[in-house]
């Protein structure tokens, strides 16, 4: 059965400091993976994605993955926060295939002071 | 941007009680789901609902929830006698089909946060 871990449960961060979110997956096939965030009192909005290629992805806000497939990892990282990145983390993972579900983690609160 | 729409925004609801939680996908969308949040724990599968049935669900799915597309437009889930463990934000989500990565289209709604009193 696939599972990912976050290993991160709370992470508190000042401003500009630079950020880097760990994220493991367990799924013998090929997967999909997506790093989700959720501001406060606000629904899930998607961060980045990866299906295939180029294993560093680039996605919105400034925000980077890396997937090192020998080490089923997908680590979130920034290179300097701000006080609006304040949010939960959640790292996802799905089989390439039609339809399946989307298996979260248990997510990562990040705290930003400014 | 397409959005997946999600009402109510907040339903509050007696134990015992049924309550619908309506969804409505994006239109082109053939994939549809709901997911569940508890409070300070992480987002649970709940089903995945294609081509008018389900095609996957978690064991959290029991006899207690069913799902509904009544017509062209609304995705429904039902829970049928709630429970006070029942409260949690529920997403509904949708995708494509079709050619792969189909995932490029998941997206999310806005959640209905569901408490039981």
């Amino acid at each position: 059965a696939q599972s990912v871990s976050q290993h991160n449960h709370h992470v508190i961060l000042s401003e500009a400091a630079s950020l880097e979110l760990g994220c493991n997956y367990s799924y013998g096939g090929t997967v999909n993976l997506f790093w989700y965030v959720q501001y406060p009192g606000q629904h899930l909005q998607l961060l980045l994605k990866y299906f295939s290629g180029d294993p560093l992805v680039k996605g919105i806000k400034g925000f980077e993955a890396e997937f090192i497939k020998s080490k089923f990892s997908f680590n979130l990282r920034k290179p300097s926060v701000q006080w609006s990145d304040t949010a939960e983390y959640f790292c996802a993972v799905n089989a390439n295939q039609a339809g399946t579900a989307l298996i979260f983690g248990k997510g990562t609160t990040l705290s930003v002071s400014s | 941007e397409p959005e997946v729409t999600q009402t109510p925004s907040h339903q509050v609801t007696q134990m015992g009680q049924e309550v619908i939680l309506r969804c409505v996908p994006i239109s082109n969308h053939l994939y549809f789901y709901w997911y569940r949040q508890i409070l300070g724990q992480k987002v649970e599968f709940l089903v995945s609902f294609y081509n008018n049935e389900i095609s996957e669900k978690s064991e959290i799915f029991d006899d207690q929830f069913s799902v509904e597309r009544p017509d062209g437009s609304n995705f429904t889930l039902k829970i049928r006698s709630t429970k006070l463990e029942d409260s949690a934000m529920y997403f509904c989500a949708s995708s494509e089909a079709g050619r792969l990565p189909h995932n490029y289209g998941y997206t999310f709604g806005s959640g209905t946060r569901l408490t039981v009193v």
